[in-house]
């Protein structure tokens, strides 16, 4: 099952966007892979937020507002979470998430500190 | 309103078992897979297992087979999983989640209950 990798921090200030990554490794194509984003805050489960295949196949949760947005960087391996907008409320832990040989895998996670 | 309810966590020794239970309600259980995903403490997600709407399919991550089984009862609209041989590696909030069948092409876990937590140790 393949590593995905996360940053464990990243941090920007109200009104900006961040930008959290999702890295798979090089040998695997993310173009063919659904990313799937959660959003989870202390003391809380998990909230779907999104999911990201293509610009013309892509899926937002129920009540997840339109400033957040995913994407790919085929170059870099990588799926792109892009919070626009930044708001306080926003500040959480997020992970990305795929199926890929039988079995779920989880990014290790990136701590969101809104400044 | 979807509600997913995870109960059966407490403190083990290592070596021992214990059977969480996941009860639905709110939704046709019977149509949606389900999974079991832990957290231990101050750490990331991990998946754990997975079974079909029909138990056809079942999958296990590599940290947990041939210790967990997962299984359902749809006339009860329960989930389970079933934990042998506990280590305190095991140690962690176990949450039980729902795949979404109404998301065209995507499989995502759109409910999540509020976890049991699931203590290992002597």
């Amino acid at each position: 099952q393949p590593v995905l990798t996360q940053p464990p921090s990243s941090s920007a200030s109200p009104g900006e966007s961040a930008r959290l990554t999702c890295t798979l490794p090089s040998d695997i194509n993310v173009g063919r892979y659904n990313i799937y984003w959660y959003q989870q805050k202390p003391g809380s489960p998990p909230r779907y937020l999104l999911y990201y295949y293509s610009d013309s196949d892509k899926g937002q949760g129920s009540g997840v507002p339109s400033r957040f947005s995913g994407s790919k960087d085929a170059s870099a391996s990588t799926g792109i979470l892009l919070i626009s907008g930044l708001q306080s409320e926003d500040e959480a832990d997020y992970y990305c998430m795929i199926w890929s040989s039988n079995a779920w895998v989880f990014g290790g996670g990136t701590k969101l500190t809104v400044l | 309103e979807v509600h997913l309810v995870e109960s059966g966590g407490g403190l083990v020794q290592p070596g021992g078992s214990l059977r969480l239970s996941c009860a639905a309600s709110g939704f046709t259980f019977s149509s949606n897979a389900m999974n079991w995903v832990r957290q231990a403490p101050g750490k990331g997600l991990e998946w754990v297992s997975h079974i079909s709407s029909s138990s056809s399919k079942i999958y296990y991550a590599d940290s947990v087979k041939g210790r967990f089984t997962i299984s359902r009862d749809n006339a009860k609209n329960s989930l389970y999983l079933r934990m042998n041989g506990l280590r305190a590696e095991d140690t962690a909030v176990y949450y039980c989640a729902r795949v979404s069948t109404t998301v065209v092409g995507a499989t995502p876990f759109d409910y999540w209950g509020q976890g049991t937590l699931v203590t290992v140790s002597s």
